[in-house]
């Protein structure tokens, strides 16, 4: 079993349209969760990084994290034609430099 | 300033050929990670570097695999002798220090294996 089950999708939706992507894990020894975008044929780019369980919002975008569930979600608000990318949710068991643990990644298309 | 760079951005060998990928961290970024992604999968940890030291090894797949990073700078990684199953993009990543969290990721290396 992976430590980390994301939907590789593809997920298409129109502009301005209200995006959710989550992530199950199972290791309960997670205790940090990112999100990284990544557009094509380059590297992953840290969007969303939160500790433990709650909320966290930057501008058009939402992280929450529910260790109960180990449930880690990422809502995009007003989507636009540049938020297309993949999005890998990753984790960590401790702070600091600390080997990641991805998942499979979900690739968003959002139509003008 | 200068991202993550990687060398070549893609690579092409025979089964039983050798191969080398160099990443050329941050400047002054003492963590370096190399991560994998195999074809449908994902992105796995191989291993990390403190400046020049392995600090952790636990994802290298086998003794094929030979990361060094000489004087805390740049990495190598050398897959030698080459199998399919090693196709994948390589990732490299660096980080300043212990404890800061955030990644930066190169442009990955695209290595395929016939």
């Amino acid at each position: 079993q992976k430590e980390v089950e994301q939907d590789p999708g593809p997920l298409s939706v129109p502009e301005g349209a209200i995006v959710s992507l989550n992530c199950t894990y199972s290791n309960s020894a997670f205790q940090y969760f990112m999100w990284y975008r990544q557009y094509s044929r380059k590297g992953p780019e840290l969007l969303m990084y939160t500790y433990s369980s709650g909320n966290k919002e930057d501008g058009r975008f939402t992280a929450q994290v529910d260790k109960s569930s180990k449930y880690i979600s990422l809502f995009i608000r007003d989507s636009q034609p540049s938020d297309s990318a993949t999005y890998l949710c990753a984790m960590s068991v401790r702070q600091g430099a600390q080997k990641l643990v991805f998942g499979q990644g979900t690739r968003l298309t959002i139509n003008p | 300033e200068a991202g993550v760079t990687q060398f070549p951005s893609h690579s092409v060998i025979e089964k039983g050929q050798t191969v080398t990928l160099r990443c050329d961290p941050i400047s002054g970024h003492d963590n370096l990670y190399w991560y994998r992604r195999v074809m449908g999968k994902e992105i796995k940890f191989l291993l990390h570097f403190v400046k020049e030291s392995k600090q952790d090894e636990s994802g290298m797949p086998n003794n094929r695999f030979l990361a060094e990073r000489t004087g805390g700078t740049y990495s190598t990684l050398k897959v030698q002798p080459a199998e399919l199953e090693d196709s994948g993009v390589y990732f490299c990543a660096s980080s300043p220090k212990w404890g800061d969290y955030e990644q930066y990721f190169g442009p990955g290396t695209r290595l395929t294996v016939t």
